[in-house]
């Protein structure tokens, strides 16, 4: 079984519409990311969380927004959703261990938006 | 200026050659630098990392820090097929990754 795992996979939506993308993970990590990815534009974080009380915003949070329901679940909503939010979504996790390879983070399958 | 900047590619190289990534950055604190390797249509995966500056090597993969100049470098030797994927760079910074933009390698048979 996947360690982290995304749901759904793929979607497809019209402008204006909310979305929520889900992620969960089997991994223990206290640490969970949100991250698009564009062609060209490499992986770009969206929101973090270091811990169930702890959200932050990262590169490119605005016209997103986050709910850490507990350790495991992280997910995040577009609230109105517009084109050029298309993209795939990654999350994340990683130890609250930050040197060496706990700075190793793991990453779902990704979901696949479309916003028409 | 992009905190990590990556050569985009896409590369192309025949079966056995040598390859070279590179990256260059530009906050002096980054101290992990990490490669991950991403095949189509999935996550990224941990390749290898290395700590401050200095060579490590595993196997055909050998990274490379250079601080002074701010300078990543991933070399692949013997390249495969199987090694076509793309390869982000990312030090470290505050518990959190900065991404390159990603070079889409093609290893032709």
């Amino acid at each position: 079984d996947a360690d982290v795992t995304q749901t759904p996979r793929n979607r497809i939506t019209k402008t204006g519409k909310r979305i929520m993308l889900e992620c969960s993970q089997t991994k223990g990590h206290d640490r969970m990311y949100w991250y698009r990815q564009d062609p060209g534009l490499g992986l770009r974080l969206i929101y973090y969380s270091f811990d169930v009380k702890d959200i932050n915003k990262g590169e490119i949070s605005d016209g997103y927004s986050v709910s850490r329901q507990a350790q495991a679940k992280f997910s995040l909503s577009l609230e109105s959703a517009i084109p050029n939010q298309t993209a795939l979504y990654f999350c994340a996790t990683s130890a609250s261990l930050g040197q060496g390879a706990g700075n190793e983070q793991f990453f779902g399958p990704g979901t696949r938006l479309t916003v028409l | 200026q992009k905190e990590v900047e990556q050569d985009p590619g896409p590369l192309s190289v025949p079966e056995g050659a040598i390859v070279s990534l590179n990256c260059t950055y530009s906050n002096s604190a980054f101290q992990y630098f990490m490669w991950y390797r991403q095949y189509s249509r999935k996550g990224p995966e941990l390749l290898m990392y290395t700590y401050s500056s200095g060579n490590k090597e595993d196997g055909r993969f050998t990274a490379q820090v250079d601080k002074s100049s701010k300078y990543i470098s991933l070399f692949i030797r013997d390249s495969q097929p199987s090694d076509s994927a793309t390869y982000l760079c990312a030090p470290t910074g505050g518990g959190k990754l900065i991404f390159g933009q990603g070079t889409e390698l093609s290893v032709k048979p």
